[in-house]
């Protein structure tokens, strides 16, 4: 069936940094690819998506580009800071709409 | 506007006993999911509505969980005889339609089976 997987965290960046989470899925055709970020206390809220192969989403500073070839979706911001500190988990769109997850990566940026 | 609301935010209860989680989806949205997400993990899909309708339960782990949306609108998340597995954060999500639309999630409802 399908499936995401990402890259197992914590990370623990400075301020600043570059950041890099892997993500790989496995699916049938080329389903729609998401994002989401959980800050402390607060709920799940979509960062970025894209539909189809070679699209680019972004936001916030973020940016992930969906790799058919690859089957990935690797998220990246060029510097990160504190505020960025949460869960972010990659996810697919399943046949019936739903949303398959990954099982997250914490993310800790240090002043 | 308002986002999806779920109540109770917290829920503990005994081994054996009865549950039931809402969720008040975005006003207008017709598709509604459930996930639950157990600690570590990433949410785990449980059962989905399009308008009143279960259009894929497929989800749910046993005949424990059943959930209605008898309106279209607020849905009932329902758990027979809790196990202490079945404590989680279970998450409802709404969109505007089905396939191709941003899911909207609620701060959901952290259950402790005791």
């Amino acid at each position: 069936g399908d499936s995401v997987t990402q890259m197992e965290g914590p990370v623990t960046l400075s301020e600043e940094a570059f950041l890099t989470i892997n993500c790989t899925y496995t699916a049938t055709g080329y389903p729609s690819l998401f994002w989401y970020v959980q800050y402390p206390g607060e709920g799940l809220q979509l960062l970025l998506k894209a539909t189809k192969a070679d699209d680019k989403g972004s936001n916030k500073g973020f940016e992930a580009t969906y790799r058919k070839e690859t089957t990935s979706f690797h998220l990246e911001k060029g510097s990160v800071q504190v505020s960025d500190s949460a869960v972010y988990f990659c996810a697919l769109r399943g046949s019936q709409g739903n949303l398959i997850f990954g099982k997250g990566t914490k993310l800790s940026v240090k002043p | 506007g308002a986002g999806v609301s779920q109540t109770p935010s917290n829920k503990v209860t005994e081994k054996g006993k009865y549950v039931e989680l809402r969720c008040d989806p975005i006003s207008g949205h017709t598709a509604l999911y459930w996930y639950r997400q157990s600690l570590g993990q990433g949410p785990e899909f449980l059962i989905y509505f399009q308008g009143t309708g279960a259009a894929d339960d497929s989800g749910l782990p046993n005949d424990r969980f059943f959930a209605v949306r008898p309106e279209g609108s607020v849905s009932t998340l329902k758990i027979q005889r809790t196990e202490r597995g079945d404590s989680a954060v279970y998450l409802c999500a709404s969109s505007p339609q089905d396939a191709g639309e941003t899911q909207y999630f609620g701060p959901g409802t952290r259950l402790l089976v005791l």
